[in-house]
């Protein structure tokens, strides 16, 4: 079973807003992922990272931006939020050796709603 | 970027029946996981393939990768109401030093009771 936590859960905010969403995972795995997905759609990848200090741009670009401070927290922040900013966000984690799979174990995301 | 193709996008059967879904690409894939996501939450890994010509079961779900490496199939014997959800097949291409995962576009389940 993922240890892989996402908060809030829920969140309804107004546009101009600066929120954070949080990301945290206990299996210390070195890869984190950030996906953007509408829902009943495909995933799109937006952010990773590959350790401490190791942040990279995914497929679909985004506005937000993420930080990797410590092993287990993996920070979203949109600096200020719009309508089109809502989708739902996952998260996800995996153990990084050189070639060997990529197993993602996801977190249960957070619904964000930008009025 | 690789593509997967995952088909079919949607399925709508009676309960007790077996499903089978697929995912296809035109390039050579090194793994190959299924996932699946329940309403307003996250995938869950189902079932993860390592190797050509796997064949692995979790439960009443059996996948296959491919012995192409370039083709996975899911199967799901005797259906219940919650196997409903969207299922997710993903891959990691044959030459991705990244190690990261292309996922399909999801296959959505309905089970009429």
């Amino acid at each position: 079973e993922a240890d892989i936590y996402q908060t809030p859960r829920y969140l309804v905010i107004g546009t101009g807003k600066k929120i954070t969403l949080e990301c945290s995972q206990t299996m210390g795995h070195d890869k984190m992922y950030w996906y953007q997905q509408d829902p009943g759609m495909e995933l799109h990848l937006i952010h990773y990272s590959y350790g401490v200090n190791s942040t990279e741009k995914g497929d679909l670009s985004s506005e937000s931006t993420v930080s990797r401070i410590r092993t287990e927290h993996f920070p979203l922040t949109l600096e200020s939020a719009r309508p089109s900013h809502t989708s739902q966000y996952l998260c996800a984690s995996s153990e990084f050796r050189t070639g060997t799979a990529d197993t993602q174990y996801f977190g249960p995301g957070t619904r964000l709603t930008v009025l | 970027g690789q593509q997967l193709n995952q088909s079919p996008q949607s399925m709508f059967i009676q309960e007790g029946e077996d499903v089978s879904m697929n995912c296809t690409s035109s390039s050579i894939f090194n793994t190959w996981l299924w996932y699946k996501q329940d309403p307003g939450e996250g995938p869950v890994l189902l079932i993860a393939l390592y190797k050509a010509g796997e064949l692995t079961s979790n439960g009443r779900l059996t996948a296959q990768f491919g012995i192409t490496r370039k083709d996975s199939f899911l199967n799901i014997s005797a259906s219940i109401p919650s196997d409903v959800g969207i299922y997710f097949c993903a891959g990691q291409p044959r030459n991705n030093a990244g190690n990261m995962l292309t996922f399909g576009g999801g296959t959505r389940l309905m089970v009429k009771p």
